[in-house]
């Protein structure tokens, strides 16, 4: 299996412009997880869904981030606009069933607002 | 807040000796912690996990401690090895949802 898929690996753009990451899971898990790496806070959950719908998007910064996932082989976090606070790695993972099942992470991507 | 807590940012371990991290979280309705390795450019990576009726799971050389009375866990690492040098972070599910609370991470440097 190619594990979860992420996509650019890294994206530099300027404040206010739109920003759009991508996730593929792998193939047959239920769930998918987004996460954003900073410094000061680790990592920290935005949002995840199950079965392609969202359950808890509590982690959600603010309105200017959104996700979707429109199957259940694909998934999107867009941030808009973007301003240099949201400069960060943001992880996807999924994971098998429910349960205390570990998550696979994929490799991330660094995003770098100017 | 954070409910997970590593409060160490960084640690150094002479090759072959015992590392130690540390992790301490606020709710006790946490059921299920977890290790995870991260690499420098890679995704954070399952180490070993503990279910909160035990007190003690053991992988190789990878333990992990869990004392529920003083919400505090630990994972040890013996020998320690180059290998290991990563950041290590400590993570925890509470048993009616499905997302993981992660610390902020412990950066291990194994040297020789």
């Amino acid at each position: 299996d190619a594990g979860v898929i992420q996509s650019p690996r890294h994206e530099v753009t300027e404040m206010g412009q739109e920003v759009t990451l991508r996730c593929k899971p792998i193939s047959g898990h239920d769930y998918l997880f987004w996460y954003r790496q900073t410094m000061m806070r680790g990592l920290e959950l935005l949002i995840y869904f199950n079965n392609n719908v969202p359950i808890d998007d509590s982690g959600m910064p603010e309105d200017r981030f959104s996700a979707k996932m429109p199957n259940a082989s694909f998934s999107t976090l867009k941030i808009q606009p973007s301003e240099p606070r949201d400069s960060a790695v943001y992880f996807c993972a999924s994971s098998l069933f429910r349960g205390p099942n570990e998550q696979f992470f994929g490799p991330g991507t660094r995003l770098t607002v100017l | 807040d954070q409910q997970v807590k590593q409060n160490s940012p960084s640690l150094s371990v002479q090759e072959g000796r015992i590392s130690i991290l540390n992790c301490d979280y606020t709710n006790s309705m946490f059921d299920y912690f977890l290790w995870y390795k991260k690499y420098p450019a890679e995704g954070p990576t399952f180490l070993i996990s503990i279910s909160s009726i035990k007190d003690k799971n053991e992988d190789g050389r990878f333990t992990v401690f869990l004392n529920k009375s003083a919400k505090h866990l630990s994972l040890h690492i013996v020998p320690s090895q180059p290998g290991d040098s990563a950041v290590y972070f400590c993570a925890a599910r509470k048993g009616d949802t499905d997302k993981l609370i992660f610390g902020t991470g412990t950066r291990l440097q194994v040297f020789p």
